[in-house]
């Protein structure tokens, strides 16, 4: 596609429930990367993927919190049990490379009640 | 000490001043250096990117690297209220696992007065 896609772009969660948020990146970058954005910060690293496989995700900030790029292309994180503090925009890039220039998706605002 | 840091602002010029944007960071082994714009409820926006030491110009914008002192930077000639946003440094950091991942400043906010 042209750009970065993300779904749903709103999404309101009672506390407890499980929510999936979707990343499809653009066309042919192998490179997937889940961004949280509080407000007023700068997005926070969550966890990255060079096709499918899972490279790092040392920043995901609890066990809830897992993701998946089962086929290299789309990615689901998903978020379990939702907290209070998990309110945030959940942020989805995608690169040609693991260092290289990172393109945003529209974002996920995420707020648990 | 943060592993990106910027002054959050707000930086307030003048429509058609220079308005200069600073970032600093602490990897020394940092390669890759980034500007994103970021206007509010909107997703970051790619406008520079910059890896070797020195300037890089695209239109009214200029990057420039200084890796010695840890400090890179960003020009915009001829500022428009258009150009009213926050504007985010990212870095590509090594983190604890090893492995390299990008690091955003918290990012200034810049307001062009018409």
């Amino acid at each position: 596609g042209a750009g970065v896609s993300q779904s749903p772009r709103y999404k309101v969660a009672k506390r407890g429930q499980d929510v999936a948020l979707r990343c499809d990146p653009i066309s042919g970058h192998v490179s997937l990367f889940w961004y949280q954005q509080a407000l007023g910060q700068g997005p926070e690293f969550l966890t990255y993927f060079q096709n499918e496989a899972q490279l790092d995700k040392s920043g995901l900030p609890s066990d809830r919190f897992f993701a998946e790029r089962p086929e290299g292309s789309v990615s689901t994180l998903k978020i379990q049990r939702t907290q209070q503090e998990d309110s945030a925009v959940y942020l989805c890039a995608s690169s040609f490379g693991l260092t290289g220039e990172q393109y945003f998706g529209p974002g996920t605002r995420l707020t648990v009640t | 000490q943060k592993e990106v840091e910027q002054n959050s602002g707000p930086l307030s010029v003048p429509e058609g001043a220079i308005a200069s944007l600073n970032c600093t960071y602490s990897d020394r082994g940092s390669q890759s250096f980034f500007w994103y714009r970021q206007y509010s409820g909107k997703s970051p926006e790619l406008i520079m990117f910059i890896y070797s030491n020195g300037d890089k110009e695209d239109g009214r914008f200029t990057a420039q690297l200084n890796k010695a002192s840890q400090y890179v930077s960003l020009l915009i000639r001829d500022s428009q209220p258009s150009d009213s946003a926050t504007y985010l440094c990212a870095v590509n950091t090594l983190k604890d696992t090893g492995r390299r991942a990008l690091t955003f400043g918290s990012g200034t906010r810049l307001q062009v007065q018409p």
